[in-house]
């Protein structure tokens, strides 16, 4: 049973603009939050992290947001360049096991 | 440079043979991981170890066995009893609680 879903393959943004990426999760034990990027035959990089005390988290031109009540994460970035074309992951892990659960990605695609 | 090793990229076996993935830190983390890659299927977890001498199953444990003797080395067996071994197999470490995964570059195993 997957505990983390991404249910958008793909999103496709002109550069310049908003890109939206969006995650549920079903396990509300979940209190760490992660975004990843991953290129082909590369392993994951580290984008942002949240807890679960808080419900926004910024870098540069990445923000995260938590929903606790709706089990609901989503990635904004902005603006959108052509380098971050990439599939994007998000994960969560509980508490001190840290054995963190991925979603099935979703491929973003900014065209200049 | 500190990172995670993953060797080798590429591995061909045949059927029924096992064969073992290498990971090796030099990041002096506590945790380490096994995920899998599959086609719109995100990473599933392997295994996990929080410390040397000690590991957990996680997801899709079957047919797969692991052996943590040292800090830096974290290595993979896939057994004949693996119904589907072919994948993308990606590993990982971490400080522990509520800290980002590192991930190597991966090995893709085929198996014919």
């Amino acid at each position: 049973d997957q505990q983390v879903k991404q249910n958008s393959p793909s999103l496709s943004v002109q550069e310049g603009r908003i890109s939206i990426l969006n995650c549920d999760y079903t396990n509300s034990m979940f209190d760490y939050f992660l975004w990843y990027k991953k290129y082909p035959a590369e392993g994951p990089t580290f984008l942002i992290s949240i807890s679960s005390i808080k419900d926004k988290n910024e870098d540069g031109r990445f923000t995260v947001f938590l929903n606790k009540s709706a089990k609901h994460l989503s990635l904004h970035i902005v603006p959108s360049q052509p380098g971050d074309s990439a599939v994007y992951f998000c994960a969560a892990s509980i508490g001190e096991n840290n054995d963190m659960r991925f979603g099935a990605g979703t491929r973003l695609t900014v065209k200049p | 440079d500190g990172g995670i090793t993953q060797s080798p990229k590429y591995l061909f076996r045949k059927e029924g043979q096992n064969v073992t993935l290498s990971c090796e830190q030099n990041l002096n983390h506590d945790a380490m991981y096994w995920y899998r890659q599959d086609p719109g299927q995100g990473l599933r977890l392997i295994y996990y170890s929080q410390i040397v001498n000690d590991f957990q199953k996680g997801d899709i444990a079957e047919g797969y066995s692991v052996s943590r003797e040292k800090k830096e080395s974290f290595p993979l067996t896939v057994t004949s009893a693996q119904k589907n071994p072919t994948a993308f197999y990606l590993c990982a470490s971490s400080r522990g609680t509520d800290s980002p995964l590192h991930f190597g570059n991966g090995t893709r195993l085929t198996v014919t």
